[in-house]
């Protein structure tokens, strides 16, 4: 399976604090996706990196990726309570007839005021 | 707003009965899916159409029936349902299907249907 698996499974921290979740995966994939999701709801896009691409910036985002190690990071910067939720990471992948987006279980970001 | 709805937002229902989940986005995209989330388990995708062709079916068990009339629109008919059926249920939409876009494609979440099965 080329599931992302995110760690920590949960991470509290206080606000204005720096937040980084990682993300790794089992095989070669051609792009790595972060997503947000507050309680209950849907999830939201936050940012997209190809496989040739080592660190991308979205805001208060970075996002970095190693396909040697088949790892990624997110860093939110100077975090708001607003920012807790669960953070997931997702795979594509196309092998044959068989692309899909994979998603890992999440980790829980918890911001205190 | 994402651009996708869900309704009905909450549903319970008894293992007996025949309900359905509607799913329409605005976002004028060709993809729609249907996504299954359990605690403490990761997303699971349940159904993929493209251009109201379904292109994914992920082993899912017949009391699950999938419908995509048009474009916009994504049913999930369930009937005779089991207590570990109660989930959130995830409809989702992007531009295309990677298959025929060969691009990575966003996917636009609604907020979901949290249904328990009694």
């Amino acid at each position: 399976s080329q599931q992302g698996e995110e760690d920590p499974q949960a991470l509290s921290i206080q606000e204005g604090e720096n937040a980084t979740m990682n993300c790794s995966y089992k095989t070669s994939i051609n792009n790595l996706q972060w997503y947000r999701q507050n309680s209950g709801r849907g999830l939201v896009h936050l940012i997209l990196i190809r496989s040739n691409e080592r660190e991308k910036h979205s805001g208060r985002l970075r996002v970095t990726l190693d396909t040697s190690k088949k790892s990624s990071s997110l860093l939110i910067t100077a975090s708001r309570a607003a920012d807790t939720a669960s953070y997931f990471c997702a795979t594509d992948y196309s092998g044959g007839s068989n692309y899909k987006l994979t998603f890992g279980k999440g980790t829980l970001l918890t911001v205190n005021p | 707003e994402t651009g996708v709805t869900q309704t009905p937002r909450h549903l319970v229902m008894g293992m007996t009965n025949k309900k359905s989940l509607k799913c329409e986005q605005h976002l004028g995209h060709n993809a729609m899916y249907w996504y299954k989330q359990s605690a403490k388990k990761p997303l699971e995708l349940m159904f993929v159409y493209s251009l109201e062709e379904r292109v994914e079916n992920n082993s899912v068990p017949s009391r699950f029936s999938p419908e995509c009339p048009n474009s916009s629109h994504l049913f999930l008919h369930l009937h005779t349902l089991q207590p570990e059926d109660s989930a959130l249920y995830l409809c989702a939409s992007s531009q295309g299907w990677f298959e025929t876009s060969g691009a990575p494609e966003t996917q636009y979440f609604g907020p979901g249907t949290r249904l328990l099965v009694l």
